[in-house]
């Protein structure tokens, strides 16, 4: 099973681009990658899923190497309510592995 | 659309009894899993239910169980609670479920805090 490791917190500036990145060695051939964000009190909030390559939506981008092992999820121009844990999460067919959540703290 | 509700949204419970929560998911979608997350140990799979049917289950002992009815609402259920099992459990629900490869997404709950006492 791929193993998921995350930064513990990170911070940044409103309006900065901010890129937390998701090791994930053993990743399998049929694994998909998928980035969640949860606010206190909350359940975790689906941002965006990826294969391989670039797969960027209304909120977020995801970059994922040739070698999948690794993945960056790319928030542009932040703002204080992006103040968040967000969590890689790597699997398919119910083989999930959730990282441990990466606290991201945006300063005004 | 609704989103999925679970109630109730907090609870106190004595070692030794028992509790039961519920969820409710978007309408249409007939997947609905449940999970655990602890500080120490993040998030966790319990279980899936599709169709009333429980499709997987993760590794957790059999004092925890849940089912799922007709119209989907699901309910989970924990026998004669430990201090450790404290946690907030989460419900999602999702239009095709876990099971199988390709794209899925899972749209979760606002959970339900379980303090054991």
């Amino acid at each position: 099973l791929a193993k998921t490791t995350q930064p513990i917190s990170m911070d940044s500036y409103e309006g900065q681009e901010v890129n937390i990145t998701c090791s994930h060695n053993n990743i399998a051939t049929n694994d998909y990658i998928t980035w969640y964000q949860q606010f206190p009190s909350q359940g975790p909030r689906f941002i965006i899923q990826g294969y391989k390559t670039k797969v960027t939506n209304e909120v977020a981008s995801l970059f994922i190497p040739a070698d999948r092992k690794s993945s960056t999820l790319s928030l542009p121009r932040v703002s204080l309510s992006d103040t968040a844990v967000y969590y890689c999460l790597v699997g398919a067919n119910y083989q999930l592995i959730w990282g441990a959540g990466t606290k991201l703290i945006i300063k005004p | 659309k609704a989103g999925v509700t679970q109630t109730p949204r907090y609870l106190i419970k004595t070692r030794g009894q028992q509790v039961t929560l519920s969820c409710s998911p978007i309408s249409g979608h007939r997947s609905v899993s449940w999970y655990q997350q602890t500080p120490g140990q993040g998030l966790q799979f319990l279980f899936e239910y599709f169709s009333e049917t429980q499709r997987n289950k993760g590794n957790f002992p059999g004092r925890f169980s849940g089912r799922q009815f007709s119209n989907s609402r699901s309910e989970m259920n924990v026998s004669t609670l430990e201090l450790g099992d404290s946690a907030l459990y989460l419900c999602a629900s999702s239009l095709v479920g876990l099971a199988g490869v390709g794209f899925f997404e899972q749209y979760f709950g606002p959970g339900t805090r379980l303090t054991v006492t």
